[in-house]
């Protein structure tokens, strides 16, 4: 089974800094996809971002990026230019392609808090 | 366009009460999955119907139910409701059966008392 593991339950950045999220993940597969989703206040589960495991370049999504790991199966966001909408709760997920369904995988989760 | 609904926003039950909750995916959408999110955690994989059929199972009991309707929209049925079920429950719709553009709806918050 897969597991992903977010280890620091909340972050604190200043507005216009750039922080970092951490995530770590554990999979035999080889193919897979990983995602940062953002849940702000109103609950409602944002996609960040996507990486397919088969590219070795890393995404990025205009201020938001990722420092894609495979062999240490680590999977970071890097948010630059912090703005105050970026508080919300940031969670890492996973997902196997198995041809049958898109099931996705979650970490428990980071609180960030933009400070103005 | 609208994007993924789902009802009703809030639901305040008894304990052994059943509760049905509901989800429209957004139009063109014929996936759709059910999590079940507790307060401080990442959101767990209950179900994903596609074309109407069930196409995966997460490590939930048999007091968890679902099924989609011939428009795609799709209810989840929880019955002898527990006060561990208390938890926000998303829905995602996706277009195909293994997708991985999946568009979250805003959750229905069940408090079990």
């Amino acid at each position: 089974a897969q597991t992903v593991t977010q280890s620091q339950p909340e972050m604190s950045v200043q507005e216009a800094e750039t922080v970092t999220l951490s995530c770590t993940y554990d999979t035999s597969e080889n193919n897979y996809y990983l995602f940062w989703y953002k849940q702000p206040p109103s609950r409602q589960m944002i996609l960040v971002i996507r990486q397919e495991a088969y590219k070795q370049q890393n995404a990025t999504e205009n201020r938001f990026s990722v420092n894609f790991q495979k062999a240490a199966k680590s999977f970071s966001l890097k948010i630059s230019d912090s703005q105050l909408g970026d508080t919300a709760m940031y969670f890492c997920a996973f997902m196997k392609p198995t041809g049958a369904n898109s099931k996705l995988t979650f970490g428990k989760g980071i609180t960030l808090s933009v400070r103005p | 366009d609208a994007g993924v609904t789902q009802s009703p926003t809030h639901l305040i039950k008894t304990r052994g009460q059943h509760v049905t909750l509901r989800c429209s995916p957004i139009s063109g959408h014929k996936s759709v999955s059910w999590y079940q999110q507790v307060l401080g955690q990442g959101p767990q994989f209950i179900f994903q119907y596609y074309e109407k059929e069930e196409r995966g199972r997460g490590n939930f009991p048999d007091r968890f139910s679902a099924r989609q309707f011939p428009n795609y929209s799709s209810e989840l049925n929880v019955n002898a409701l527990l006060l561990g079920d208390s938890a926000l429950y998303l829905c995602a719709s996706s277009f195909g059966q293994e997708a991985y553009e999946q568009y979250f709806g805003p959750g229905t918050r069940l408090t079990v008392t």
